[in-house]
């Protein structure tokens, strides 16, 4: 059973760095075509792809974004971190980490199993 | 960036309807389509990949179609739960994976 879980700080000030975890169990970051992801969503709008990190460590990021985030995991603890910096009011969002699994043969994947999400607000 | 977008943005039908909700893609993203339903406080929730390959555990009442830029996901017969908001998202792009503005699905 793939379990995923987001935690971090409920509020941030403007331009101060945000930092989250994701702890999952049931998959293991080492094992080829598993990655996870990052996604927000903010108040009442739509989803937004942040950035993903693969089982070998290869990382991509949203263009838009690229320069404030930063993906990592740590295999033995079963954990992902996403940095964003310089945060700003419009970062006020749910955060979500999920699952993927890329097959080479079938293709580019879905998110297949998310986090409950949590959420963070950017005030002074 | 592969541009989603969901019509209607919020539909209104009766328990044990049939309810259709269209996602177009602004550029070809093949079958790399995927739906989700979010109920006020979860997590997106996996239903369709592929287009029209249902998730794991997810009744036979949803069924997704479609290729190209025009996707469509039809619930044959509408229960309690299924009301809540649905979005498509292209994966064809990967990583740059991006999401519709969402449907609203509500009673009737």
């Amino acid at each position: 059973q793939i379990t995923l879980k987001e935690s971090g700080p409920t509020l941030v000030k403007p331009t101060q760095t945000l930092t989250l975890t994701c702890t999952f169990s049931g998959f293991s970051l080492s094992t080829s075509g598993v990655g996870v992801g990052w996604i927000r969503q903010p108040p009442g709008k739509a989803l937004e792809w942040l950035a993903l990190i693969y089982w070998d460590d290869d990382k991509r990021y949203s263009p838009s974004l690229k320069s404030r985030l930063t993906i990592t995991k740590d295999t033995s603890k079963n954990q992902v971190v996403l940095t964003m910096t310089n945060m700003d009011p419009v970062d006020t969002a749910t955060y979500y980490c999920a699952h993927f699994f890329y097959d080479i043969l079938t293709g580019p994947p879905p998110f297949d199993y998310w986090g409950q999400g949590t959420l963070v607000t950017v005030s002074s | 960036e592969i541009v989603m977008t969901q019509s209607p943005a919020t539909l209104s039908v009766s328990p044990g309807e049939r309810a259709t909700l269209s996602c177009r893609a602004s550029q070809s993203v093949s079958s790399n389509l995927a739906w989700y339903q979010q109920k006020p406080g979860q997590a997106p929730r996996l239903l369709i990949y592929g287009a029209s390959t249902r998730a794991t555990g997810i009744p036979a009442r949803f069924s997704g179609s479609g290729s190209g830029t025009e996707f469509t996901l039809t619930i044959s017969s509408l229960q309690s739960e299924d009301f809540a908001v649905y979005y498509c998202q292209q994966y064809n792009n990967w990583p740059r994976n991006t999401f519709g503005q969402g449907t609203k699905l509500e009673i009737k």
